[in-house]
């Protein structure tokens, strides 16, 4: 099984300054059609996740454009660009490459200083 | 809109059963996999059960093989899980999500078993 490391796993952050999260899998996330399954997904409190980004940097509709995803092979990056008070939650990496099982990250913990 | 909707959830005992329900609306449902994720109190998602999207394949996290067991009427666009012999272990919220890409997910359903 493919297992997601992300780190921190909690990050408190300053309203305006940027955040970033690292999710490394135990192996290459490139699929045989040359495309990678690495998505990102944010829950904020009481809420369900919400997918963010698919295919490592592609940005669902009506996802801000102050999140950003990048990163290929094993090591990869979400980053917010300027936190917003909405941005409280938890984020998630999830690889949907190598399945099954699909495996997500251990979640990485976005609050306010 | 594009939604789902879960149901079913509730309060068991260890051994028991309990069968989850998904409604899909907004979407062509018969053309995509499902998926059931769940969420145990305080913790992070871990993906439950895949079904394809003409219930030919069917994918199991090894923690609920051979005790649950998922399923789909795509006459009723709906997904099912049955959950059975369930465990202090299986408490969770459980959600419903539209697969592979999980882009598409339900509130969730509590499910409790003590």
């Amino acid at each position: 099984d493919v297992v997601m490391t992300q780190s921190p796993i909690s990050l408190p952050v300053t309203l305006g300054q940027p955040a970033s999260i690292s999710c490394r899998s135990s192996q290459s996330l490139v699929h045989s059609n040359g495309n990678t399954y690495l998505n990102w997904f944010q829950q904020r409190p009481g809420q369900s996740p919400r997918r963010l980004i698919y295919e490592v940097s592609k940005r669902d509709s009506g996802v801000p454009d102050r999140f950003s995803g990048s990163g290929s092979g094993t090591d990869f990056t979400l980053k917010i660009s300027r936190v917003e008070a909405e941005d409280v939650g938890v984020y998630y990496c999830m690889q949907g490459t190598h399945w099954p099982p699909w495996t997500f990250g251990q979640g990485t913990k976005v609050e306010i200083k | 809109e594009v939604q789902v909707v879960e149901s079913g959830g509730g309060l068991v005992q260890p051994g028991e059963s309990l069968r989850l329900s998904c409604a899909a609306s907004g979407f062509t449902f018969s053309s995509y996999w499902m998926s059931w994720v769940r969420q145990a109190p305080g913790k992070g998602l871990e993906w439950v059960a895949n079904i394809k999207h003409d219930g030919s394949e069917k994918y199991y996290v090894d923690s609920v093989k051979g005790r649950f067991t998922i399923s789909r009427d795509n006459a009723k666009n709906s997904l099912y899980l049955q959950m059975d012999s369930l465990r202090a272990e299986d408490t969770a919220v459980y959600y419903c999500a539209r697969a592979r890409g999980f882009e598409i997910w339900g509130q969730g359903t509590m499910v409790t078993v003590s």
